[in-house]
């Protein structure tokens, strides 16, 4: 059974950089892709980006310029920061299993999210 | 940017039959997958590749797909179907994945 767990600091303040972790159990690193989800307060789903089984990144247009994605194979995490938050970052964040092993697989797997505040 | 378009509110009473649709210009090209989200819990999958349910999803749930709309269908609607449900693709490029706006489906 596969399982993510997001963890982070719950508050970040403005032009700071939001730094998040997922942790994985139940799959490896390499053999899937992982994406980022974002939920602001009340608002639909966002996708952030993901992580390829290869190594490289995808995001969308919206954070390109703010967002890296990595993992860490020793670990079993896939990192997401973003720097230059705004308030309009507050948001939950998930991290999320491609079931299909490319890039726009269906999300079979998601983590519980954790809320993330940018306040000062 | 790209966007996939679905009604804000579905209502629906107790054993009927719940429909909610998803456009966009790209979707005869790109799988789409549909997604239920109840409060304080992390979307869930419950179609895949326009039709296809994953193992646990039951069987009241389907999807079909016409040009540029797809639909997801509730049949014999339950007071437990209450959340939102979002549908996903890919935009016509195969560059960037996007979700539709969210419908809520209210059982009466």
């Amino acid at each position: 059974q596969v399982q993510l767990q997001e963890s982070g600091p719950g508050l970040v303040k403005p032009s700071e950089t939001l730094s998040l972790k997922c942790s994985i159990s139940g799959d490896s690193l390499r053999g899937s892709y992982w994406s980022w989800v974002r939920q602001a307060p009340g608002r639909g789903l966002e996708w952030i980006g993901y992580l390829s089984s290869y190594g490289s990144s995808n995001f969308d247009v919206s954070v390109r310029s703010r967002a890296t994605i990595t993992g860490d194979t020793s670990k079993s995490q896939v990192s997401l920061t973003l720097s230059s938050v705004t308030a309009a970052d507050t948001a939950v964040y998930y991290c999320a299993r491609h079931a299909d092993g490319y890039n726009f697989s269906p999300l079979d797997y998601w983590g519980q999210g954790i809320l993330v505040t940018v306040a000062s | 940017s790209y966007e996939l378009t679905q009604p804000p509110s579905v209502s629906v009473s107790p054993g009927q039959t719940a429909r909610i649709t998803c456009s966009g210009d790209a979707l005869p090209k790109q799988d789409t997958y549909w997604y239920q989200q109840k409060p304080g819990q992390a979307p869930v999958l419950v179609i895949y590749k326009d039709s296809g349910r994953p193992s646990g999803i039951p069987e009241r749930f389907s999807g079909s797909s016409s040009g540029t709309r797809v639909t997801l269908t509730i049949s014999g609607v339950q007071a437990e179907d209450e959340a939102d449900y979002y549908c996903q693709a890919a935009d016509s490029s195969g560059t960037y994945y996007v979700f539709g706006s969210g419908t809520k489906v209210t059982v009466l």
